[in-house]
């Protein structure tokens, strides 16, 4: 299995208070991706990065900020958590835009 | 539009049963493509990548339509730990497009 460690695995909030989830790897792949899995949506992409310092956005980004300072960590951060923010939070990485993902085993975060 | 549409089931089918998943999706300049499968409140894995000329792991066997822009994923002799939610994933640019996933149930 890939290497890549996500952190918390479970989170449970307040409306209105920052979170930010970690998301760690070990494979040194230059690609790394955020994702939320809704029920009847699937997977939609927050964020990714495609180096260190650089990123950029996806589908549903807006409420979410990401840092990548180093090769191996992803960070994104709700700054304000919002109810409709409670989901499945997946981080992925790739070797290349079109190389197979790989996904770490998820954060469950419930906003209430 | 959505970049990609999959059926989503559900499939109940015996063991032992063949059964199969297509997936279309929207743009014809789409690069890669992928089958991967996620169990319940776990995340998705590799299930395995798509070729044009199709690919055959074991019991599985994808297959890509670039004119029809469709692929496909057709598992053999069912059991019942294939039960799971199967998502295509097409790349298209730098980004990746998930179907909303089928789910299947092999009953005893």
């Amino acid at each position: 299995d890939a290497g890549i460690t996500q952190s918390p695995r479970h989170k449970v909030t307040e409306t209105g208070t920052p979170v930010t989830l970690r998301c760690h790897q070990t494979e040194n792949h230059r690609y790394m991706y955020w994702y939320r899995q809704d029920p009847g949506h699937g997977l939609r992409l927050i964020h990714y990065s495609y180096g260190v310092k650089d990123t950029d956005k996806g589908e549903v980004s807006d409420g979410y900020s990401v840092s990548r300072s180093k090769t191996e960590d992803f960070l994104l951060t709700l700054e304000s958590a919002t109810s409709s923010q409670t989901s499945v939070y997946f981080c992925a990485i790739s070797a290349g835009v079109r190389e197979k993902l790989f996904f770490g085993s998820g954060t469950q975060l419930s906003v209430l | 539009r959505k970049e990609v549409e999959q059926d989503p089931g559900p499939f109940n089918v015996p063991e032992g049963a063949t059964v199969a998943f297509n997936c279309t999706y929207s743009n014809s300049a789409s690069q890669s493509f992928f089958w991967y499968r996620q169990d319940c409140r776990k995340e998705p894995k590799l299930l395995m990548s798509v070729y044009s000329s199709g690919n055959e792991d074991g019991r599985f066997t994808a297959q890509l339509n670039r004119a029809s822009q469709y692929i496909s994923l057709l598992i053999r002799d069912s059991k019942l730990s294939d039960s799971a939610t199967y998502l295509c994933v097409v790349t298209t640019g730098n980004q990746f497009y998930f179907g909303t996933g089928t789910s299947l149930t092999v009953i005893p």
